[in-house]
């Protein structure tokens, strides 16, 4: 069985300053790994995913993980934060590329104020 | 090409009350999930399908069923709505051998 533990419920932080989503898996099997950002009223959208290879992973928005198979965790980070990354942000993990029966975390709601 | 299509996307209903999500893709995706949002409680996997005829349980599927009878269509029917049912429904699909999660926009359901 998978499960993914989102260690903050919420993070609150100053624009421009430096940002950390903390995520930590569990599976016994292969795991691919996927950060979700969550807009209010919004649907879910990709910030990044790691599916093999190069363990730091680059996404969109200056977004990037790391995966640490020995830690097992899959840390969001920011090096700059703005107002507009205002959001719910999920962790989430699959057995498979195709991402077929995602198991989340409960998320981080991530303030930024100036 | 509409991608994951979800209806209705609003959507009240009286407790003990019967009725279908509908979720629809035109991608010819083999996979195809639904989840519930729940405030606090993240996206929780309802019931999945890895192809026509063929579903699965995932870690919320009490109250819910599913059938896949076409590549495109995975409708999710709520048989007794209960006020425990009110949540935000996603549906999902993505191609077998892709790395790509389309979802669809939401719909987002109240029992009464």
């Amino acid at each position: 069985a998978q499960s993914v533990t989102q260690l903050d419920s919420q993070v609150p932080v100053f624009e421009e300053a430096p940002v950390e989503l903390r995520c930590n898996y569990s599976s016994s099997v292969s795991v691919y790994l996927f950060w979700y950002v969550q807009y209010p009223n919004q649907g879910l959208q990709l910030l990044l995913k790691y599916l093999s290879g190069s363990t730091l992973v680059k996404g969109i928005n200056g977004f990037e993980a790391e995966f640490n198979k020995s830690q097992t965790s899959f840390h969001l980070r920011k090096p700059s934060v703005h107002i507009s990354d205002t959001a719910e942000y999920f962790c989430a993990v699959s057995a498979n590329q195709a991402g077929t029966a995602l198991i989340f975390g409960k998320g981080t709601t991530l303030s930024v104020s100036s | 090409n509409a991608g994951v299509t979800q209806t209705p996307k609003f959507q009240v209903l009286k407790t003990g009350q019967s009725m279908t999500l509908q979720c629809a893709q035109d991608m010819n995706h083999e996979y195809m999930s639904w989840y519930r949002q729940d405030p606090g409680m993240g996206l929780r996997l309802i019931h999945y399908s890895v192809g026509a005829g063929i579903t699965d349980q995932g870690e919320v599927p009490n109250g819910y069923n599913v059938s896949r009878s076409t590549t495109e269509d995975f409708p999710l029917r709520l048989l007794s709505a209960a006020p425990s049912q009110t949540s935000v429904y996603f549906c999902a699909s993505s191609y077998k051998g892709g790395n790509t999660i389309y979802f669809g926009e939401g719909s987002w359901l109240t029992v009464v």
